[in-house]
């Protein structure tokens, strides 16, 4: 049973404008999410991660929202810049420290 | 400073054949998790260690085992390999038991 989905297998964004990359959960009891991007023949990069006492979270050009009733959060990277394109994988935990996966989308960044 | 590091790189065994796949963690980093990732599938979890104590098992067979050494480096063990077993390997470290974990290249396993 896929815990955490991510709906949209890819993504093309032009240049300068928002990626805007989403996630659902069907747990309730996950209070952790984490955002990584990942190149082929790399293990997963740390992005940003939010814990559900809060909605919002920046670093820099990366936002990460969470809606907990909606159970859905998403990654907006603005301005997107063609380095930008990767896959990128949502995360989410109840303790912190056993996370899920969703299974990926691959974002390209058109110049 | 040196990230996550994992050997080997790439790996091939048999069917039924035993592997031990070797995770160092970032310096100062105490616990490593274990993760499995087939292709077109995100990450899965297998276990974590903290303190050279499991802290936490997923849902795979026995024939998965691993266990972390006192400089906090990490070994997993699968035993009687499956054709299903193929997949790349991450291990990854935080320096607490809970919070961002920071993922190394993966070790490509191939069982044929």
């Amino acid at each position: 049973d896929q815990q955490v989905k991510q709906n949209s297998p890819s993504l093309s964004v032009q240049e300068g404008r928002i990626s805007i990359l989403n996630c659902d959960y069907t747990n309730s009891m996950f209070d952790y999410f984490l955002w990584y991007k990942k190149y082929p023949a790399e293990g997963p990069t740390f992005l940003i991660s939010i814990s559900s006492i809060r909605d919002k979270n920046e670093d820099g050009r990366f936002t990460v929202f969470l809606n907990k009733s909606a159970k859905h959060l998403s990654l907006h990277i603005v301005p997107s810049q063609p380095g930008d394109s990767a896959v990128y994988f949502c995360a989410a935990s109840v303790t912190g420290n056993q996370f899920y996966f969703g299974t990926g989308t691959s974002l390209t960044v058109i110049p | 400073d040196a990230g996550v590091t994992q050997s080997p790189t790439h790996l091939i065994k048999t069917r039924g054949q035993h592997v031990t796949l070797r995770c160092s963690p970032i310096s100062g980093h105490k616990s490593v998790s274990w993760y499995q990732q087939v292709l077109g599938q995100g990450p899965q979890f297998i276990f974590q260690y903290y303190e050279k104590e499991e802290r936490g098992r997923g849902n795979f067979p026995d024939r998965f085992s691993a266990r972390q050494f006192p400089n906090y480096s990490s070994e997993l063990n699968v035993n009687a390999l499956l054709l299903g077993d193929s997949a790349l390997y991450l291990c990854a470290s935080s320096p607490a038991r809970f919070g961002e974990q920071y993922f190394g290249p993966g070790t490509r396993l191939t069982v044929t």
